[in-house]
């Protein structure tokens, strides 16, 4: 079990807002920086968000990130049928000394 | 642009040592910001990160697998190893290689390699 909990599913229609969520605690996402990861069916994992709401070159401005406390969030507004992935965040874990990810959240477009 | 490539053998028997081989392409493993890094993913499982190592001689593991596990970087070639001893079929995953810039509390992976496929079985 991931120390970072994401809900298993998601889906959205493209005229509708999607929101993923990360809940962790002080001594991951509290203290630093969030990052998100998309990965396609039979893909590798790709950078989607960094530092907690940046995003690469490339990436569309449909997909945003925001954090508050403990908690991390993945907003994707009007998902397209190409968003259909599955979506991990991550962060470093003080306690740990170690990187966390999320268990995922796997996103179907309506 | 940077690109990794994974490489090493896809079939493991139970009780030896797993070795892969991350390759560097476009740029270079020694550089201040940047760790090097294995993450994987059992087959229709979550992302699990397993180390990173920097040419420094830093090196940080995930707590479950720190007592089997080695990262290591050859700068004269570019490329950077796993070593995973005493494996099990809880092993089997894909595993993927990866780029970590690392500045204060902000780090990432970006980009990872394509990842490969590693089997333990008899």
């Amino acid at each position: 079990q991931s120390v970072l909990t994401q809900s298993p599913s998601v889906s959205g229609t493209p005229g509708q807002r999607v929101t993923i969520s990360c809940s962790g605690s002080s001594s991951n996402i509290r203290s630093n920086t969030v990052n998100w990861y998309q990965q396609l069916p039979g893909a590798a994992p790709r950078l989607l968000i960094f530092s907690n709401n940046q995003r690469p070159a490339g990436v569309p401005d449909r997909f945003s990130g925001s954090k508050s406390g403990t908690s991390a969030s993945l907003a994707i507004s009007g998902p397209q049928s190409e968003d259909e992935a599955d979506y991990y965040c991550a962060a470093w874990d003080d306690n740990l000394n170690a990187v966390l990810f999320g268990g995922g959240t796997k996103l179907t477009v309506l | 642009q940077l690109q990794l490539q994974e490489s090493g053998p896809g079939l493991v028997k139970p009780s030896e040592t797993l070795s892969l081989i991350c390759t560097v392409s476009g740029g270079s493993i020694d550089t201040t910001y940047y760790y090097w890094g294995w993450i994987r993913q059992p087959p229709g499982k979550g992302l699990e990160w397993i180390g990173s190592a920097h040419y420094s001689g830093n090196t940080y593991y995930t707590p479950s697998l720190k007592s089997r596990v080695t990262i290591s970087l050859d700068t004269s070639k570019n490329q950077f190893s796993l070593k995973l001893n005493s494996v099990t079929a809880a092993d089997t995953a894909v595993y993927y290689c990866a780029r970590k810039t690392q500045w204060l509390v902000q780090s990432w992976f970006d980009p990872w390699g394509q990842g490969t496929l590693v089997t333990v079985s008899s």
